[in-house]
């Protein structure tokens, strides 16, 4: 599983709902992201975190709201769920030492349904 | 005008044959060049990884990268159905490179 760990795998949604996806990681990696990938399309950075108490906005931030009190976790809430937050959403983690420039590795997506 | 343009396919072959996929882009701030393979309801993974210009070589992959043009390529040799997945290009500036652009991917379908 790359070393994280994505939960719910499936979730159907009403407008208007929130919910929060978990993401967790257990290789002690520093940076953490949430992508989100539309049917044909490539993925879009929603937020990151370089670090615990460290957050910031990707390409696509709005509708979502993240945190990161521990290194290991990296939670995504959506609030007032919308259609087009329709996606599959991807969790990743990097290690990153000095300038070395780590791999991404991506957990198997949350597949999200709003309705 | 996106950033990053890489053609959806699908692009069906047959078993052996030589594979060629491409992405351009506007950016001239692109520094890092990598290509991920995505399985079907998979995460990407990491397929090859490229720092500016030139080639590189990975087995059965090639991946190469013309930063005068904004342009790179992915070519898989001898291709094997258990090379059928979607191709995503991505690229970083420098800094962050986990901040990345992706191409839309390309769909092969490799036909034993």
């Amino acid at each position: 599983n790359a070393g994280v760990t994505q939960t719910p795998k499936f979730r159907i949604l009403k407008i208007g709902q929130s919910m929060t996806l978990q993401c967790t990681q257990d290789m002690n990696h520093n940076y953490m992201y949430w992508y989100r990938q539309d049917p044909g399309m490539g993925l879009k950075l929603i937020y990151y975190s370089v670090g615990a108490g460290i957050t910031d906005k990707g390409e696509v931030p709005n509708g979502y709201n993240v945190s990161r009190s521990t290194t290991e976790d990296f939670p995504l809430r959506l609030e007032l769920a919308a259609p087009s937050q329709t996606s599959v959403y991807f969790c990743a983690h990097q290690e990153r030492k000095g300038s070395n420039t780590g791999e991404l590795f991506f957990g198997e997506g949350s597949r999200l349904t709003v309705l | 005008q996106k950033e990053v343009e890489q053609d959806p396919g699908p692009l069906s072959v047959p078993e052996g044959a030589i594979v060629s996929l491409n992405c351009t882009y506007s950016n001239s701030a692109f520094q890092y060049f990598m290509w991920y393979r995505q399985y079907s309801r998979k995460g990407p993974e990491l397929l090859m990884y490229t720092y500016s210009s030139g080639n590189k070589e990975d087995g059965r992959f090639t991946a190469q990268v013309d930063k005068s043009s904004k342009y790179i390529s992915l070519f898989i040799r001898d291709s094997q159905p258990s090379d059928s997945a979607t191709y995503l290009c991505a690229m970083a500036r420098s800094g962050n490179t986990g901040k990345l652009i992706f191409g839309q991917g390309t769909t092969l379908q490799v036909k034993p």
